[in-house]
């Protein structure tokens, strides 16, 4: 069974302070995927990374896939009130079951001005 | 049209009645999968539908019955359930089957079984 360990499941901060989430397996994944959820709503998807040491940013937003496709991370600099949410990463098994993610068990980010 | 669109968004029944989730999406996805969620919780697949075949079943309880009448429509259908079953319902949708491509995901369903 392959699993993604997610953390740090709850981080409180205060606005422009920068943070990271992580997201480590011992499972190879063809890709990784990040999400924001807010209250009430459904995850969006932020970033698909698919090769091993990717980087990719996205504004204040960076992700990183690890060089053996086991792990990723999410920096974010100079946080803001408005990236309060629910961050999930998931990654496609690297052979398809499907469509199926395995998603890690998210990181509850608060932003406080 | 990228969006995937869940109806109703809030729903409360009792634990006799019969209700349906509906789930449509206009993007050309192959695959269409309805997830359930706890509050904080990650999502957790219930149904995957790949090519409007039913390609996986979580091991669903009977009481949640899917239902795929075309490649744009998804329905789950709802009878006699609990009220640990109040949970919010997601559909999703990607491209091919092949989840790697990442999910579009709907506002969701609010259920709340009484």
């Amino acid at each position: 069974t392959q699993l993604l360990e997610q953390s740090p499941q709850f981080l409180s901060i205060q606005e422009g302070e920068n943070l990271t989430v992580y997201c480590n397996s011992s499972s190879v994944f063809s890709s990784l995927q990040w999400y924001r959820q807010e209250p009430g709503e459904g995850p969006v998807l932020l970033v698909t990374v698919v090769t091993g040491g990717e980087v990719k940013k996205l504004k204040r937003l960076t992700f990183q896939f690890g060089d053996a496709r086991k792990d990723s991370s999410l920096h974010i600099t100079a946080a803001q009130p408005g990236d309060t949410g629910l961050y999930l990463c998931a990654g496609a098994a690297l052979y398809n079951q499907g469509g199926k993610l395995i998603f890690g068990q998210g990181t509850e980010l608060s932003v406080k001005p | 049209d990228t969006e995937v669109t869940q109806t109703p968004k809030h729903l409360v029944m009792g634990m006799t009645n019969k209700k349906s989730l509906k789930c449509e999406q206009h993007m050309g996805h192959r695959a269409m999968y309805w997830y359930k969620q706890k509050a904080k919780k990650p999502p957790e697949l219930m149904f995957v539908y790949s090519y409007e075949k039913l390609s996986i079943n979580e091991s669903v309880p009977s009481r949640f019955s899917p239902e795929c009448p075309n490649s744009s429509l998804l329905n789950l259908h709802l009878h006699a359930l609990q009220p640990e079953d109040s949970a919010l319902y997601l559909c999703a949708s990607s491209q091919k089957g092949a989840g790697g491509y990442g999910y579009t995901f709907g506002s969701g369903t609010r259920l709340t079984v009484v």
